[in-house]
């Protein structure tokens, strides 16, 4: 079965510093990749998406994610976090010839201190 | 409205009680999807509706979860016999398009149940 694991359960950052966030993808076929992301208070958003091209893909707001397929991962990054990115990440894969349902990793909660 | 409006944004119901969740996806949206979110964890999925067509079931949790979307548009779960591990926040999803490259889904802010 397709799983979805993302290390950092919990990040705290000053603003200005760099960022990024592991995930790491079970299922042997072709996927698409996706990153959402929840602020507090609103619903969950697509900050970025792969579906095939190139592997480095640029979301909103500067975010960009990697894929590297040799090591199942899709790694989200940001050169410069600000205040406003606090809010949870959540990596999600779906296999390609399914019915289109993304599965989720346990998300990442993301607190930037000013 | 513009986005997935889901209602009631918050249920509180006594264990053994029955709850209705309502979605209202974004007009024209083919794909609908309901996920479980349980308190720390990511989204899981439910069940997944094309159209007014469900195929794919295979993430309620047992046969006390039942959904409809009877004519493609809005959807409801429905909870029997509610008990305490149901306690969550139930999200609904919308795509407009179908298939394996469903792509974007739109969310609604979600429902939260408790059951007591």
């Amino acid at each position: 079965a397709q799983s979805v694991s993302q290390h950092n359960h919990h990040v705290i950052l000053s603003e200005a510093a760099s960022l990024e966030l592991g995930c790491n993808y079970s299922y042997g076929g072709t996927v698409n990749l996706f990153w959402y992301v929840q602020y507090p208070g609103q619903h969950l958003q697509l900050l970025l998406k792969y579906f095939s091209g190139d592997p480095l893909v640029k979301g909103i707001k500067g975010f960009e994610a990697e894929f590297i397929k040799s090591k199942f991962s899709f790694n989200l990054r940001k050169p410069s976090v600000q205040w406003s990115d606090t809010a949870e990440y959540f990596c999600a894969v779906n296999a390609r010839g399914n019915t289109g349902k993304l599965i989720f990793g346990q998300g990442t909660t993301l607190q930037v201190k000013p | 409205g513009a986005g997935v409006s889901q209602s009631p944004r918050y249920k509180v119901a006594k264990r053994g009680q029955d709850v209705a969740l309502r979605c209202d996806p974004i007009s024209g949206h083919v794909s609908l999807f309901w996920y479980q979110q349980a308190l720390g964890q990511g989204p899981e999925f439910l069940t997944y509706f094309q159209n007014e067509a469900q195929l794919d079931k295979s993430g309620l949790p047992s046969d006390r979860f039942f959904a409809e979307r009877p004519e493609g548009s809005v959807s409801t779960l429905k909870i029997q016999r509610t008990q305490q591990e149901d306690s969550a926040v139930y999200l609904c999803a919308s795509s407009q398009r179908e298939g394996p490259n469903t792509g974007e889904l739109f969310f609604g802010e979600g429902s939260r149940l408790t059951v007591l």
